[in-house]
């Protein structure tokens, strides 16, 4: 049973570049969260994707932005990279949008920011 | 704004000894509870979950919830050098229609000594 997996595994890009983060659910799972993790924080929320769609976002700019595609698997893209967008970007998948269903969370990808 | 907090430790046990671990939160509507484990440099690892009140037990974890005092407790029994981690606890709280966002508290730290 596979679980949730992303890549690539770390990346490193210099200020103004883009960048696009994949990531593929755990079997039977529908639902894909994306979040953002910098060091000694707690994961942030940044949106959610369910049937194709953005469900939820939280506090993060419109340089982020992501699709799912049908067979669930989704991408996180994000524009005019900051060095404040150095971080662990996590990828989490659960069953059916999100009410009381644990999340299951990828490796993630280690961006680096130069 | 939903908060969610921890105290972010570390927390220091021996070898055998039983850590509590605490976390309250700020939304009434709150509906689930988790907690995760996350060792250095990795993801986080989903260890309990928890949605009535009460005490949940499962081998050498237990999750106790309160909803009246919006207080989620992690125990783990025994605890092993192997426990040594970052934990994490996550709420799922009501962010408008029928959608539910996960929300993190930053983390408490556990050393376990040998």
């Amino acid at each position: 049973d596979a679980g949730v997996t992303q890549s690539p595994t770390h990346l490193i890009k210099t200020r103004g570049q883009q960048v696009t983060l994949r990531c593929s659910p755990k079997s039977g799972h529908d639902t894909v969260s994306w979040y953002q993790q910098a060091l000694g924080q707690g994961p942030q929320f940044i949106f959610q994707y369910y049937e194709e769609e953005e469900r939820q976002r939280g506090n993060f700019p419109d340089r982020f932005s992501g699709h799912q595609f049908p067979n669930y698997s989704s991408e996180l893209n994000v524009n005019a990279l900051l060095l404040g967008d150095s971080a662990l970007y996590l990828c989490a998948s659960s069953l059916g949008g999100g009410f009381g269903q644990p999340q299951h969370f990828g490796d993630g990808t280690r961006l680096s920011i130069l | 704004q939903k908060e969610v907090e921890q105290n972010s430790g570390p927390l220091s046990v021996p070898e055998g000894a039983i850590a509590s671990l605490n976390c309250t939160y700020s939304d009434r509507g709150s509906q689930s509870f988790f907690w995760y484990r996350q060792y250095s440099g990795k993801s986080p690892e989903l260890i309990m979950f928890i949605y009535s009140n009460g005490d949940k037990e499962d081998g050498r974890f237990t999750a106790q919830l309160n909803k009246a005092s919006q207080y989620v407790s992690l125990l783990i029994r025994d605890s092993q050098p192997s426990d040594s981690a970052t934990y994490l606890c996550a709420v799922n709280s009501p962010s408008g229609g029928s959608n539910y966002k996960l929300t993190f508290g930053k983390g408490t730290l556990l050393t376990v000594n040998p």
